[in-house]
């Protein structure tokens, strides 16, 4: 199975300030076939279930704020939100899908600062 | 838009098994695969595996296979996972989540989830 790992395993940032997690996979996730890299990143508060916020990399699922955004290529990847605000206060997953079973890192707690 | 419905909370005493239903609403299965994924009391997401019910296949996550069984009805788009031999480190949330498949084994991002369902293993 495919190791997916983040880092920080917590973060806190000021409000209004960039929040960066990174995340780390055991293998690589390009697909030859479509150039896209299988990985997205989830959020999720307390009592509710994951919400898709990026998929292949860097396409934001619909409704999503623009301040998240997602980077990286292969078996480094990244996501940022530029302007903490209070709601953005969460735990975030990566997630590859690039083979199964899918595997999730294991999380970083966002706080405010 | 689709919604995965999921059934309710279980208690289940040790060595046992318990079956969680997945329906959606409002769409169907036939170009998705479903996930099943479980998140323990204050831990991460584990991804037990899935199933395509477009084509029966399935996938196991690591320290699952033989332990789970993972099936669906296409007629009613209803997805079921069975997990037997409970042990208190099962106790969880249980969440299904949908992903849209493009061959036999495989299928992309969740982007639906289940309500999710809570099952405590307890004597």
């Amino acid at each position: 199975d495919i190791v997916m790992t983040q880092s920080p395993d917590s973060l806190a940032v000021s409000l209004g300030e960039r929040a960066t997690i990174n995340c780390k996979s055991s293998q690589t996730l390009l697909y030859s076939s479509n150039i896209e890299n299988s990985l997205a990143w989830y959020q999720q508060k307390p009592g509710q279930p994951p919400k898709l916020l990026i998929y292949w990399t860097s396409t934001r699922e619909s409704g999503v704020p623009d301040r998240f955004s997602g980077s990286g290529s292969g078996t480094d990847f990244t996501l940022t939100i530029s302007s903490l605000q209070p709601e953005d206060v969460a735990v975030y997953y990566c997630h590859q899908y690039y083979n199964t079973p899918h595997t999730f890192g294991q999380g970083t707690k966002l706080e405010i600062k | 838009q689709v919604q995965l419905v999921q059934s309710g909370a279980e208690v289940k005493p040790p060595g046992s098994s318990v079956k969680v239903s997945c329906k959606a609403s409002g769409g169907t299965f036939s170009t998705h695969g479903i996930n099943w994924v479980r998140q323990a009391p204050g831990q991460g997401l584990e991804c037990m595996g899935g199933i395509i019910p477009m084509f029966g296949t399935v996938n196991y996550g690591q320290g699952f296979y033989g332990r789970v069984s993972f099936t669906a009805d296409k007629g009613t788009n209803t997805a079921y996972m069975e997990l037997r031999s409970l042990r208190s480190d099962d106790t969880a949330v249980y969440y299904c989540a949908r992903g849209r498949f493009f061959d036999l084994y495989h299928y992309y991002y969740m982007d639906v989830w289940g309500t999710g369902t809570s099952v405590t293993v307890t004597s």
